[in-house]
């Protein structure tokens, strides 16, 4: 296994446009996250799954995004109708049940303009 | 609510030499657990070193220890003998329950 694993790298989108970004996590964790970094700034925490069901949103994710889980496996994260203040980092990361320990990925970068 | 703060933003170490990096956090829990990371620049995350709030023994990974104050919210970080492939950004994190709250990160600048 590769570890997790994100697409696309980078993805420049004009403002307004929906924009969609893939996470295949560790084979064998069931749970995994999503974060934004913005420049200078720690991650801030997204949302949640455990298997397929998705347990946690932060506030912060508003009404233009939405996750996805099927089936307890890869995840996707969709923006619509971006904005500049969209672009960050989106990290992906994985773990365990039996244990805390989270394994990110490299991250999708989008630049709204 | 819980909260990680990290006071110093940028910290510069000779190669060779020791740094120790500052991480306060806030938490009503009494189980957690606290994290250090490292990502390096245009790479990704990994994890540096863990521990767990009920163990009272600091935990270490080869140079990388944490002195670990629980009834003062305190876990710094020490790198001994630094490395150039130290220079990173630095996350301190604390384990919310189902997610990880992290601090602003101190950017390290190991120099020759």
């Amino acid at each position: 296994d590769t570890g997790v694993s994100q697409n696309p790298r980078h993805k420049i989108t004009k403002r307004g446009q929906n924009v969609t970004f893939r996470c295949d996590p560790i084979s064998e964790h069931n749970r995994l996250y999503w974060y934004r970094q913005t420049l200078g700034q720690g991650p801030e925490f997204l949302t949640y799954f455990q298997n397929e069901a998705q347990l946690e949103k932060s506030r912060l994710l508003s009404d233009r995004f939405s996750a996805e889980r099927p089936k307890g496996s890869f995840s996707t994260l969709e923006i619509q109708r971006t904005e500049q203040g969209d672009s960050a980092m989106y990290l992906c990361a994985s773990s365990s049940r039996d244990s805390p320990e989270a394994f990110f990925g490299q991250g999708t970068r989008l630049t709204v303009v | 609510a819980q909260t990680v703060t990290q006071s110093q933003p940028e910290m510069s170490v000779q190669e060779a030499e020791t740094v120790t990096l500052s991480c306060t956090y806030d938490t009503s829990e009494n189980n957690y657990y606290l994290f250090w990371y490292k990502q390096p620049p245009s790479r990704q995350m990994i994890l540096v070193i863990r521990q767990e709030a009920y163990k009272q023994q600091n935990a270490t990974e080869n140079r990388f220890s944490v002195n670990f104050q629980k009834a003062a919210k305190s876990f710094s970080l020490k790198i001994s003998d630094s490395q150039l492939g130290d220079t990173a950004m630095y996350f301190c994190a604390l384990d919310s329950g189902y997610a990880l709250n992290f601090g602003k990160g101190t950017s390290l600048l190991v120099t020759p």
